[in-house]
């Protein structure tokens, strides 16, 4: 089993919907939560960052963490046409020989299209 | 300010080539990681330097090596290719700050070719 699990999609999705991505993780170490985007041929480009249980807020972008289900997730409002790239999500542990390293998924391809 | 540069952007060796890979982190950043990512996968850790010293190192054989240098950038080297290392390989620098929270910020990355 993988630390990291991610449906790699593809999703499809018309302009201006909400769009719902998520990873569940087995670690439970893991502590910071991450949302990266990565348009094709790209580097990583980080999104949202938390560390705690709970909902964190920017613009059209939700991340959503419960650590009692190793569930965490990712709402995209008013979903755009430069919203298609694939997301990935990533974590680390805040302690211990793997500290700062990142485990990520495997990434969730997205396109909305007009 | 300038982000994560790295370079060069894309290189094609043959199978058993060395290859040397560079990175310049973001001014004020004393870490640097290196992830591997194949196609269709997640980025995978290969190693992560601060202040120089080796802090981590992923599943990776030896012939994978790395150094930082005083001034924070990095080489990431990979002895005697094989086919299977054919990936983007990126970088990220960050800095730590106390709990061993960090935030990583990644560069384009280097896009290799094992032919």
């Amino acid at each position: 089993q993988k630390e990291v699990e991610q449906d790699p999609g593809p999703l499809s999705v018309p302009e201006g919907a909400i769009v719902s991505l998520n990873c569940t993780y087995s670690n439970s170490a893991f502590q910071y939560f991450m949302w990266y985007r990565q348009y094709s041929r790209k580097g990583p480009e980080l999104l949202m960052y938390t560390y705690s249980s709970g909902n964190k807020e920017d613009g059209r972008f939700t991340a959503q963490v419960d650590k009692s289900s190793k569930y965490i997730s990712l709402f995209i409002r008013d979903s755009q046409p430069s919203d298609s790239a694939t997301y990935l999500c990533a974590m680390s542990a805040n302690r211990g020989s793997t500290l700062g390293r990142l485990y990520f998924g495997r990434g969730t391809q997205l396109t909305v299209w007009p | 300010d300038a982000g994560v540069t790295q370079s060069p952007t894309h290189l094609i060796k043959t199978r058993g080539q060395h290859v040397t890979l560079r990175c310049s982190p973001i001014s004020g950043h004393k870490s640097v990681s290196w992830y591997q990512q194949v196609l269709g996968q997640g980025p995978q850790f290969i190693f992560q330097y601060y202040e120089k010293e080796e802090r981590g190192r992923g599943n990776f054989p030896d012939r994978f090596s790395a150094r930082q240098f005083p001034n924070y950038s990095s080489e990431l080297n990979v002895n005697a290719l094989l086919l299977g290392d054919s990936a983007l390989y990126l970088c990220a620098s960050s800095l730590l700050v106390a709990g061993g929270r960090e935030t990583q910020y990644f560069g384009p990355g280097t896009r290799l070719l094992v032919l």
